[in-house]
C-alpha cells in the first residue's frame, strides 16, 4: 500500500511561474524526502525534511512539512523548462526486523512550457 | 551521478523464461534495493540487501529472488517470467539502513515479457 500520495497528479505551468506539489501520508514518519525523475531516467534526490522540521530550502526549492496534517508540499519557484519531470515524495517504511526503507507515492507530473 | 550500473538496460523475453538483472555499484554502499515502477503504482520495493548474503523481502517480492555475493553486485532473478512482470526495474543504493538517508538510483532496466 502507498504511504505517500501526491497531488495533483499532473500540473502544467508557464516558465517563470511557481509550481506547488503536495504529498499526504497516512502514518507517523521520521523523515520525508522528495525526488525528481526525468522521463526515461532514474530518480534523483532533491531534499530531505525531518519530522521536527517545518520548512527547508534548497536553491529554488522550498519544502514544508505539517506533521499534524500528515502532509508536505514542494514549491519550485521561477520554474524553468528543465524542471519538467515527475516529482515523488517518499516516507519511511519498515519491513520487519530493524531495516528501514522508503515508500514512494505515485508522483506529480510537472510540465513547464517555455 | 552515483556509480550504479544496471544491465541489461532493455530486454524482451518470453513468458516462462528465467531473467536476471544485474546491479553493479562502485560506491561501496552497504545497502542495495530493487524497485519496480509501473503506471498507477509508483515505485514498489521488491527486495533489498543489507550486506553480503543478507537480503530480505519488500512489498512485492513474489516471483522474484535476489542474491548478493559481493558488496558491489546485487542480482534480481525472475525464475519464470510472466507478463505481469513487464515493468521498469530500478536498482538503488544507500550508505545506511534507515529511511532517513538518501537513496541513489540507477538508470533503470526496461523489461518486456511477451
Amino acid at each position: 500500500s502507498q504511504q505517500g500520495e501526491e497531488d495533483p497528479q499532473a500540473l502544467s505551468i508557464q516558465e517563470g511561474e511557481n509550481a506547488t506539489m503536495n504529498c499526504s501520508y497516512k502514518t507517523s514518519i521520521n523523515n520525508l524526502q522528495w525526488y525528481r525523475q526525468n522521463s526515461g531516467r532514474g530518480l534523483v534526490h532533491l531534499i530531505l525534511i525531518r519530522s521536527n522540521e517545518r520548512e527547508k530550502h534548497s536553491g529554488r526549492l522550498r519544502v514544508t512539512l505539517d506533521t499534524s496534517k500528515k502532509s508536505s508540499s514542494l514549491l519550485i519557484t521561477a520554474s524553468r523548462a528543465a524542471d519538467t519531470a515527475s516529482y515523488f515524495c517518499a516516507t519511511d517504511a519498515w519491513y520487519g526486523g530493524s531495516q528501514g526503507n522508503l515508500i514512494f507515492g505515485k508522483g506529480t507530473k510537472l510540465s513547464v512550457k517555455p | 551521478d552515483a556509480g550504479i550500473t544496471q544491465s541489461p538496460r532493455h530486454k524482451v523475453t518470453e513468458t516462462g523464461t528465467p531473467v536476471t538483472l544485474r546491479c553493479h555499484q562502485t560506491e561501496n554502499h552497504r545497502y542495495m534495493y530493487w524497485y519496480r515502477q509501473d503506471p498507477g503504482h509508483g515505485l514498489r520495493l521488491i527486495h533489498y540487501s543489507y550486506g553480503v548474503k543478507d537480503t530480505d523481502k519488500g512489498e512485492v517480492s513474489d516471483g522474484y529472488s535476489v542474491s548478493r555475493s559481493k558488496t558491489e553486485d546485487f542480482l534480481l532473478t525472475l525464475e519464470s517470467a510472466t507478463s505481469s512482470q513487464t515493468s521498469v526495474y530500478f536498482c538503488a543504493i544507500s550508505e545506511r539502513a534507515l529511511a532517513g538517508n538518501t537513496i541513489y538510483f540507477g538508470e533503470g532496466s526496461w523489461l518486456t515479457v511477451v
